[in-house]
């Protein structure tokens, strides 16, 4: 089946510094990518939808300029957390869906846990 | 914003019980999926419903999709200590981005 792999799993980092997020489709090409965020004891949250070659769309309170989302080429999306904050420590979760796949194709990657300290 | 309400938000019963979550939305759904997520990795597809009405069965788990698309239910019978996980529906309105519910916590006692 299709698979999302995400990278890191886990990150620290310090304040104030930023975080690059890759989301790789191994065995398909994933024409738009989702990126979700969740805070503990919460749901998923969608942050952002990019669709390859094209400027990522952002969900209303999101700051685009914070949360830097490249879709460069079919298999892989990255999401940069720029000057990270304690509050930005969430797990973040990409999902890929190819073309003409509809609500069938959603595949998930495993997240990635970002602790800012 | 949320625009899917899932309920309960917490759930915790006896092994052998049987359970059943819901998901509502005041819009129609083009399609509704149901997840189950572990602490610490991605959700994980359970089953998708598109059509109003449809039933599904998976195992113990029963998915229901309203006549008017706008609400379904998860269903579980005899539950066991390895069904404990977050449950999560998630639906479409448009056929593109997909939005998830505040999710149901359950934990099943052996």
């Amino acid at each position: 089946g299709a698979v999302v792999s995400q990278h890191p799993s886990w990150v620290i980092c310090k304040s104030g510094t930023s975080v690059k997020i890759e989301c790789r489709s191994l065995d398909f090409q994933a024409t738009t990518m989702f990126w979700y965020r969740q805070f503990p004891k919460q749901s998923l949250m969608l942050m952002a939808t990019s669709n390859e070659g094209s400027k990522a769309t952002y969900e209303q309170g999101v700051e685009k300029d914070k949360f830097l989302i490249n879709h460069a080429s079919l298999t892989l999306s990255t999401l940069t957390v720029t000057s990270a904050h304690p509050e930005d420590s969430s797990f973040y979760i990409c999902s890929g869906r190819a073309a003409g796949q509809g609500v069938y194709g959603y595949t998930f990657g495993s997240g990635t846990r970002l602790t800012v300290v | 914003t949320q625009l899917l309400e899932q309920s309960p938000q917490f759930l915790s019963i006896q092994e052998g019980e049987n359970l059943t979550v819901y998901c509502n939305s005041s819009s129609v759904f083009s399609s509704l999926q149901w997840y189950r997520q572990e602490p610490g990795e991605g959700p994980v597809l359970l089953v998708t419903v598109v059509t109003g009405g449809e039933v599904k069965k998976l195992k113990r788990l029963t998915f229901q999709f309203g006549d008017a698309r706008k609400d379904s239910s998860l269903h579980i019978t005899a539950a066991q200590p390895g069904d404990t996980g977050l449950y999560l529906c998630a639906g479409s309105y448009n056929n593109n981005d997909m939005r998830f519910g505040a999710g149901t916590r359950l934990t099943v006692k052996p």
